[in-house]
């Protein structure tokens, strides 16, 4: 069965660094998502993006964020400057339509130290 | 902001028994409400989810029901057993499928 693949499973950065969280969407997919979920709380949509540009955004994603679709199967966010609060489990998503059920990764789980 | 209010945030129950798990939501514009299974260490996979102009879903122990007049829905787990223990969530989302969600429930079934 397709399944969305995120890497790596867990990162640890020091604060101010950056880092890009990798994910590999469903490959007939088109519309692609990033959600993060903070330990403890619930998860919360970060960005979503189709046709290789930002549908929709949160205010989360400020302009320390970016994504991107570098090729035909990669979608990557980035994080240019990390924060102590952007310790979280980062889950990608991606569905074939725009009205049909989004498939979530296993999520990476970002540690900034 | 918007946002969903589930409940109970945890819940324990006995193995053959009904998990019963609500959200009430305020957006009446949206069109889709998913309800997610999440195991430790996985991402959340869809479960169930129903469009308003039905008040009742049924997908084999699992059961949406929708109350519309009420902005309510609610996850109904027949028969659950100890595989069901899980974090579940609610959602609600428009026709651009941004997912808002509920804070989560921890169900536990007991053996």
């Amino acid at each position: 069965e397709p399944e969305v693949t995120q890497t790596p499973s867990h990162q640890v950065t020091q604060m101010g660094q950056e880092v890009i969280l990798r994910c590999v969407p469903i490959s007939n997919h088109l519309y692609f998502y990033w959600y993060r979920q903070i330990l403890g709380q619930k998860v919360e949509f970060l960005v979503s993006f189709y046709n290789n540009e930002i549908s929709e955004k949160s205010e989360i994603f400020d302009d320390q964020f970016s994504v991107e679709r570098p090729d035909g199967s990669n979608f990557t966010l980035k994080i240019r400057s990390t924060k102590l609060e952007d310790s979280a489990m980062y889950f990608c998503a991606s569905s074939g339509h725009r009205n049909t059920e989004a498939f979530f990764g296993q999520g990476t789980r970002l540690t900034v130290v | 902001q918007q946002q969903v209010k589930q409940s109970p945030q945890s819940l324990i129950v006995q193995k053959g028994g009904i998990s019963i798990i609500n959200c009430a939501y305020e957006n009446t514009a949206f069109d889709y409400f998913p309800w997610y299974q999440q195991f430790p260490g996985k991402g959340p996979a869809l479960l169930i989810a129903i469009r308003p102009d039905v008040s009742e879903k049924k997908e084999g122990r699992f059961t949406i029901s929708f109350n519309k007049s009420a902005k309510q829905f609610s996850l109904h787990i027949m028969d659950s057993q100890p595989g069901d223990s899980a974090t579940y969530f609610c959602a609600e989302a428009g026709n651009n499928r941004k997912l808002i969600w509920g804070l989560g429930t921890s169900l536990a079934v007991n053996p």
